[in-house]
């Protein structure tokens, strides 16, 4: 069995702060992390992923997630916040004895305010 | 195709009538997956197919709904007598493995409205 859970439905940041939205998981098995990103209108797309090796992942537009399987976390992470990163977030854990199948968060909603 | 393709963008139907949503994953990849995401909630399963067969149907929220895959390409989710409760965006994911090593790659998905 595997479950996510993302801490806060909406974040609002300004811009050039810090992001940060977290995201705890659970699973029997070892995990496979993603996390989506979701703009409007549109369907999810892959900004970063864990499976093995190094734990401090980096993705696309400049986020980062680390890994800490004793906190059984896996947050998110950018140093500076751009107006284009408002947008909806999705952690998701797969299994890796579960064909793949990923179950999501029900995602964050980051606001960048100017 | 260069991505995932779902058809249509939009689909308002009446109740009581039937829909089929299509999905055209991206060439080569074995695994499709589709989701149903509601207003203000997370991504809900409801099944996978390796190649045509769908060794998990788990998700299916009632027998009113069910999926083919043919050719080991295009998918379509089929939902009779729809009701309201089915209205909600329907996502397609594809990929190129099992196991979920590579994540997914979604399609835009299809708006589906019941009235």
């Amino acid at each position: 069995a595997q479950s996510v859970t993302q801490l806060g439905s909406h974040v609002s940041v300004s811009e050039g702060a810090l992001v940060l939205l977290r995201c705890n998981y659970s699973s029997s098995v070892p995990p496979y992390l993603f996390w989506y990103v979701q703009y409007p209108n549109q369907g999810l797309q892959l900004l970063l992923k864990y499976t093995t090796g190094a734990t401090l992942v980096k993705g696309i537009n400049g986020f980062e997630a680390e890994f800490k399987k004793s906190e059984t976390s896996f947050h998110l992470t950018k140093p500076s916040a751009h107006m284009s990163d408002a947008a909806e977030y999705f952690c998701a854990v797969s299994g890796t004895t579960n064909a793949g199948k990923s179950t999501f968060g029900d995602g964050t909603t980051l606001t960048v305010k100017p | 195709g260069a991505g995932v393709s779902q058809s249509p963008s939009n689909k308002v139907t009446e109740k009581g009538k039937d829909v089929e949503l299509r999905c055209d994953p991206i060439s080569g990849h074995t695994a499709l997956y589709w989701y149903r995401q509601s207003l203000g909630q997370g991504l809900e399963f409801l099944i996978y197919f390796q190649g045509n067969s769908a060794p998990d149907k788990s998700g299916l929220p009632s027998d009113r709904f069910s999926a083919e895959r043919t050719g080991g390409s295009v998918s379509t989710l089929t939902i009779q007598r729809t009701q309201q409760e089915d209205s909600a965006v329907y996502l397609c994911a594809s990929s190129s493995s099992t196991g979920g090593y590579y994540g997914y790659t979604f399609g835009s998905g299809t708006r589906l409205t019941v009235v």
